[in-house]
């Protein structure tokens, strides 16, 4: 199985900072690779697929990059509604995987 | 408007089934693989099962591998899990979520599954 370790768990940041979440993989899946927002109560909602392709109506402050093992996702201008956990998921092979998370903070 | 609806939760004794149901509406039902998904309490996203639009080809996490089946009903727009022997561990939120390459680009509100004496 491929296994996905996220960084960092948790991050505190202020309404306008750039944030940058990392994804490592177990081996290489190329870029297939996906993030998604978690709001406490809600299901996740995919932000970007295929490791840089925007999901359609994410806002554009939302960006990802990587392939083979390490990727990342970056908010370029944290907005009150960003603040929320953050997972990756490998879609190279099965069994599909997740990241444990990274939670985004109010500092 | 796209949207997937699942139910069936509830809380089970130990060794118990229950079967879970996911309903699609908006869109090609019959086009789409789908997922289940589960979140324990206070956990991070497990990936459950997957099933093509066909049927013929079906994955499953080995957590599940043996009592957990996973089915559909094209002509209802619906999708199942069937969940035997179940377990405390198999306490979560389950989410039926649409299929994109792998990706889950579709989901519901999930229905929660509760395994407790």
């Amino acid at each position: 199985d491929i296994q996905m370790t996220q960084s960092p768990s948790s991050v505190s940041a202020s309404v306008g900072d750039r944030v940058t979440i990392t994804c490592r993989a177990s081996q290489g899946i190329s870029s297939w690779l996906a993030w998604y927002q978690q709001k406490p109560g809600k299901a996740p909602k995919l932000l970007i697929y295929a490791a840089s392709i925007l999901q359609s109506g994410v806002p554009s402050r939302f960006s990802g990059s990587g392939s083979g093992t390490d990727f990342s996702l970056s908010i370029s201008s944290l907005q009150p509604e960003d603040f929320a956990i953050y997972y990756c998921q490998q879609a190279m092979s099965f069994p599909l995987t997740f990241g444990g998370g990274t939670k985004v903070e109010i500092k | 408007e796209v949207q997937l609806v699942e139910s069936g939760g509830g809380l089970v004794q130990p060794g118990g089934s229950l079967r879970l149901s996911c309903v699609g509406s908006g869109f090609n039902f019959y086009s789409y693989s789908m997922n289940w998904v589960r979140q324990a309490p206070g956990k991070g996203l497990e990936w459950v099962s997957f099933i093509n639009s066909g049927s013929s080809a079906i994955y499953q996490a080995d957590s599940v591998k043996g009592r957990f089946t996973i089915s559909r009903d094209n002509a209802k727009n619906s999708m199942f899990l069937q969940m035997n022997s179940l377990r405390v561990e198999d306490t979560a939120v389950y989410y039926c979520a649409r299929d994109l390459s792998y990706y889950m680009d579709v989901w519901g509100k999930g229905t929660t599954v509760a395994v407790s004496s």
